[in-house]
């Protein structure tokens, strides 16, 4: 358990219709990353932040995806009008204090969406 | 944008066998990680190499800047270590750039 959280871990949903996946990470992770996962692939960069401002987002974010993170700590990922194409594993990791020195990451168990 | 390539893409092994799974990058790096990723999603950060060897357990990860490659290498494979190896690599502030990653099924 790498103590960062997301919900929900599994969400099917039909096209068309919005999905909001939440992260919560370590307290001291001030720095929180969004991923996507398609199968057999690696992680693909979303968007990241540092505390509360979001610093890149990859031109894999469309206009329909949007990410929040009020505050600094917890951070949500919206996708509205989804399609097919956007099923996939949506992964959080977060990184701060000690761990920003060594590199590490740490990762949640994921969320899974599949688009009908 | 840095290219990962990760080879073999499956690898079937029988306990105990010492296995490697290599990583080849194309741009110039600060820091390479070795993630393991099991069924259902959840991924574990192993190592982080900026030069050299690192040793954990019956793990074992290399890197060679002037080459632009690492290896991990498991020692006294056993069915546990059966998951995906996913090799990425990092320069400054940049997000990660993932490998595809590499199967391993560890058959008793």
């Amino acid at each position: 358990d790498t103590g960062v959280s997301q919900n929900p871990r599994h969400k099917i949903t039909k096209r068309g219709q919005n999905v909001t996946f939440r992260c919560d990470p370590i307290s001291e992770h001030n720095r929180l990353y969004w991923y996507r996962q398609t199968l057999g692939q690696g992680p693909e960069f979303l968007t990241y932040f540092q505390n509360e401002a979001q610093l890149e987002k990859s031109r894999l974010l469309s206009d329909r995806f949007s990410a929040e993170r009020p505050k600094g700590s917890f951070s949500t990922l919206e996708i509205q009008r989804t399609e097919q194409g956007d099923s996939a594993m949506y992964l959080c990791a977060g990184t701060g204090g000690a761990s920003i020195l060594t590199g590490e990451l740490f990762f949640g168990e994921g969320s899974r969406l599949t688009v009908l | 944008k840095n290219e990962v390539e990760q080879s073999p893409q499956n690898l079937t092994a029988q306990e105990g066998e010492f296995i490697t799974i290599n990583c080849s990058y194309s741009v110039g790096i600060s820091a390479l990680h070795w993630l393991q990723q099991h069924p259902g999603g959840g991924i574990v950060s192993l190592f982080m190499l900026s030069s050299g060897k690192k040793k954990h357990g019956r793990l074992i990860a290399t890197i060679n800047i002037q080459e632009k490659h690492s290896s991990l290498h498991i020692t006294a494979s056993h069915p546990r270590d059966s998951a995906v190896y996913i090799c990425a690599v990092g320069s400054g502030n940049t997000p990660l750039v993932f490998g595809k990653g590499t199967r391993l099924s560890v058959i008793a």
